[in-house]
């Protein structure tokens, strides 16, 4: 069984701050690794992924990826209450079904004015 | 506008009626997905196609059936045989297959009572 743990929150930071996100996944064959955003009512939004070991920066979002630990994370600086929403991690590997995504649950942000 | 269309937004049926959720893609990608998602769970992989004329099955495919008739279209049947049909289904779509960025359209919700 290939797992996508996730803290499920909610993880309440206020505007301005670094939200901190994390997974952990069991399949230490996985490759890849991405972030969705999920607005309530709303489907998936990829806004980051990541395949090799480091950081990867795009805007307010950075995502770490640390293979040897089967850890990935999310960093969102300077949180807006427009960042509230559910962000999913993913994960993907050859070996799975005509390489479809693992996903976790999902952590739920609230970012507080 | 490239993108993946999804229709109907809601939908309603009777318990014992089949019903068609429809998936249209013209991103020119190669293979498309259904996913299920229930409250408070992670997606879950119903039926996957890389490419046309040849789909496979997820995680959970009793009581769904597909066709990838055409590159752009992947609809998805639910039939009476679903014994828990109420959820927000999900299609997604990437370039090539293999573990690469999965884009998602709007999604279906459906209610059987």
């Amino acid at each position: 069984q290939k797992e996508v743990e996730q803290n499920s929150g909610p993880l309440s930071v206020p505007e301005g701050a670094i939200a901190s996100l994390n997974c952990t996944y069991s399949d230490r064959g996985s490759q890849s690794f991405f972030w969705y955003r999920q607005y309530s009512g709303k489907s998936p939004e990829l806004i980051m992924s990541i395949y090799s070991n480091g950081d990867k920066e795009d805007g307010r979002f950075t995502a770490q990826l640390n293979k040897a630990s089967q850890y990935v994370s999310l960093l969102i600086r300077d949180s807006q209450p427009s960042d509230s929403a559910t962000y999913l991690c993913a994960v993907g590997s050859n070996s799975n079904s005509g390489y479809a995504l693992n996903f976790g649950k999902g952590t739920s942000l609230l970012v507080t004015p | 506008d490239g993108g993946i269309t999804q229709s109907p937004k809601y939908l309603f049926r009777k318990e014992g009626q089949n019903v068609t959720l429809s998936c249209e893609q013209n991103l020119n990608h190669d293979a498309m997905y259904w996913y299920r998602q229930d409250p408070g769970q992670g997606l879950r992989l119903i039926y996957y196609s890389q490419i046309v004329n040849d789909f496979q099955k997820g995680d959970i495919a009793e009581g769904y059936s597909v066709s990838r008739e055409k590159k752009e279209s992947f609809p998805l049947t639910v039939t009476s045989a679903q014994k828990n049909p109420t959820a927000f289904y999900l299609c997604a779509s990437s370039i090539l297959p293999g573990t690469n960025e999965q884009y998602f359209g709007p999604g279906t919700r459906l209610t059987v009572t």
